[in-house]
Order: C-alpha cells, then sequence, then structure tokens
C-alpha cells in the first residue's frame, strides 16, 4: 500500500523568501515520486519527477527536490517565491504496477 | 497544442439529471483516467482505461461509468446525480501504465470540470 502526507495544508511566504513544502511517503516498493502545481481553476502541470536517478531533482520554474530514502521524504523547495508561484502543490507517489496517489495538497501563499 | 481537453468546464445539474463528460486527448497515449478532486482530500480515481475498449474501477466508482471506445476518448457519466458527487473531474492520460515508463513518466492532465449537483 502507498500513502502521501502533506505536512501543511497552507504555506505562506514574502515574495524573495525561500519555500519549503513538505512530502512524506509510505510504499511498499521502490516508489516514483512526482510534484505537480495546480493554478486556480486549472489542471495540474508537473513540476518535476523522481524516478530512482539521482536523488536531487531539479524541475521547472527554479522549483527542486530531494528524494531521502531514510526519511521517507521527497520535500519540494524554491531559494527565492515568486508572486506567480502562489497555487497549490500536490505531492504524488507511484510504485512500478501501482496507482498514483495524491497527497491533499499544500495551499502555498506568496506575500508582497 | 497537443494534450488533453475536456468539456464542459462547468456544469450545474439538479439531482436525479444525468450527464456525460468528456474527454480527449491528441497524444496517441494508451493509458486514460477520471480523477475527482476535493477539498482537503487531493484527487480520487474514478475509473480507469488500460487501452481502447476496455475500463476498470478506481477508488471511487460508485455512481459513475465510463466509456473508451476509441482511443483518444475517455467518457465519464453520470447516470443519477447526487449533490455528493459536487467535485471538480480531472481527466489524465500517459504513455505508461500509472505514468511509468522507460520513456515519458507522469500524467497529462485536462483543465478540469467543474460539476455542481443542487
Amino acid at each position: 500500500a502507498q500513502s502521501v502526507t502533506q505536512l501543511d495544508s497552507h504555506v505562506s511566504v514574502s515574495e524573495g523568501t525561500p519555500v519549503l513544502l513538505r512530502c512524506n511517503y509510505s510504499s511498499s516498493y521502490s516508489p516514483s515520486l512526482f510534484w505537480y502545481v495546480q493554478h486556480p481553476n486549472k489542471g495540474l502541470q508537473l513540476l518535476l519527477k523522481y524516478t530512482s536517478a539521482a536523488t536531487l531533482v531539479k524541475g521547472i520554474n527554479g522549483f527542486e527536490a530531494e528524494f531521502k530514502k531514510s526519511e521517507t521524504s521527497f520535500h519540494l523547495t524554491k531559494p527565492s517565491a515568486h508572486m506567480s508561484d502562489a497555487a497549490e502543490y500536490f505531492c504524488v507517489v507511484s510504485a512500478y504496477g501501482q496507482n498514483f496517489v495524491f497527497g491533499p495538497g499544500t495551499r502555498l501563499s506568496v506575500l508582497p | 497544442n497537443a494534450g488533453v481537453t475536456q468539456t464542459p468546464k462547468f456544469r450545474v445539474l439538479k439531482t436525479g439529471q444525468s450527464m456525460t463528460l468528456l474527454c480527449a486527448q491528441d497524444m496517441n497515449h494508451e493509458y486514460m483516467y477520471w480523477y475527482r478532486q476535493d477539498p482537503g482530500m487531493g484527487l480520487r480515481l474514478i475509473h480507469y482505461s488500460v487501452g481502447e475498449g476496455t475500463t476498470a474501477k478506481g477508488e471511487v466508482p460508485d455512481g459513475y461509468n465510463v466509456s473508451r471506445l476509441k482511443k483518444q476518448n475517455f467518457l465519464l457519466g453520470l447516470e443519477s446525480a447526487a449533490p455528493s458527487q459536487t467535485s471538480v473531474y480531472f481527466c489524465a492520460s500517459s504513455y505508461g501504465m500509472w505514468g511509468t515508463s522507460n520513456e515519458n513518466y507522469g500524467y497529462t492532465f485536462g483543465s478540469g470540470t467543474r460539476l455542481t449537483v443542487v
């Protein structure tokens, strides 16, 4: 069985400060991990993915995430937040032959 | 532009009415999925298809039916709408099963259908 926990339902940062969105997962198999972003009234867009290659993954718009097997974590970071980063972010776990499992989402607010 | 197109974008139904949501993809993806999104619950899988002519139940299939008569289209039907089906519905497609393959990981999502049942 697989599960995803996103530790914060809402994160608020000031523009220009770092972003940290936390994700912990549980999986019986070696997982693939994803972060998706959803802007208001839009579909989900893939930010980045980990698929058993490099543990530090770089995505679009300056985001990156680090896979830490010992901590079962896949936290999303960005050095400097931009107003356009305000959105809902979903952490997703998948193992080969298993359904995608979505976390409940973290809403990121960016204050001017 | 290539991608996943969902119609309609918005719909209001009365309890007991029926409707069909259409999902179309032009990427020749074999796998297609229907999800519903509810606040604080992420996305939950309703039904999915592993190819033309096939369908299978996901996590929350009750009250929904699906059909995949053509590879590029995946239809989601509500036979008798209930207020509990008020949600945002997303269609997705992928190259490999559950979005995993050696070539192209992940899903491509449509922009969603916001359905309200009153």
